[in-house]
């Protein structure tokens, strides 16, 4: 089955860029999209299809994808960006979702 | 306002069986794919499974495959999840996502999420 790959952690002072990556064989060739995920709060959806925002969503949240990587950025981090961010994909060979293991950003 | 509200959670033994319902409203629940996801303490988030506007397709993570079983009733804007055999392993919040499929895309977007209920499979 398709596998998403995040490092678990990552950690950028504040006014910094972060960030988050997500490796998959080809996943430039499939639409990615982030979630933001802070304690006892529900998932955010934060960037969608590869690089789009959803309406309410900071412009300092950008998204890439290409080749066997793809990229979740923030820049200009802030405290309240701490947080889990996980990416996902749709699965057209095994009609599976996927979620990348998550990346915990902790905001120095 | 979207709105999903999830219930049915709590504490059950090993082996037992559970159903959850997901309650939809703010939006024409009839038009959107749902589907739940769960994060177990401490862990990431887990797709569980995915089932079509009219309920005809439902898809299922490996892991939890002939024990648990998604189905929707679009008349009642209700989602429901039924769970059988339960292990410890299966202790998690369990979200009720809204999740639309994109054909240009080929991909479903999780982009409304219920607060979630808690199952603990303990004896």
């Amino acid at each position: 089955s398709y596998v998403l790959t995040q490092p678990p952690s990552v950690s950028v002072a504040p006014g910094e860029t972060a960030r988050v990556s997500c490796g998959g064989i080809h996943i430039g060739r499939k639409s990615v999209h982030w979630y933001q995920k802070k304690p006892g709060q529900a998932p955010l959806l934060v960037v969608y299809d590869d690089a789009t925002r959803p309406s309410g969503i900071t412009d300092r949240f950008s998204g890439a994808n290409s080749g066997d990587m793809a990229t979740l950025t923030i820049f200009r981090v802030e405290g309240a960006d701490e947080a889990d961010y996980y990416c996902q994909v749709w699965d057209t060979s095994s009609n599976h979702v996927v979620f990348g293991g998550g990346t915990k950003l902790t905001v120095l | 306002q979207v709105h999903l509200v999830e219930s049915g959670g709590g504490v059950v033994q090993p082996e037992r069986s559970l159903r959850l319902s997901c309650v939809a409203s703010g939006f024409r629940f009839s038009t959107y794919e749902m589907h739940w996801v769960r994060q177990a303490p401490d862990k990431g988030l887990e797709w569980v499974s995915t089932i079509s506007l009219d309920g005809n397709s439902k898809y299922y993570a490996d892991a939890l495959r002939g024990r648990v079983t998604i189905s929707r009733d679009n008349a009642y804007n209700t989602l429901f999840l039924e769970m059988k055999s339960l292990r410890p392993e299966d202790t998690s919040t369990y979200h009720c996502v809204r999740g639309p499929f994109d054909p240009a895309w080929q991909s479903y977007r999780f982009d409304y999420w219920g607060h979630g209920t808690l199952v603990t499979v303990s004896s």
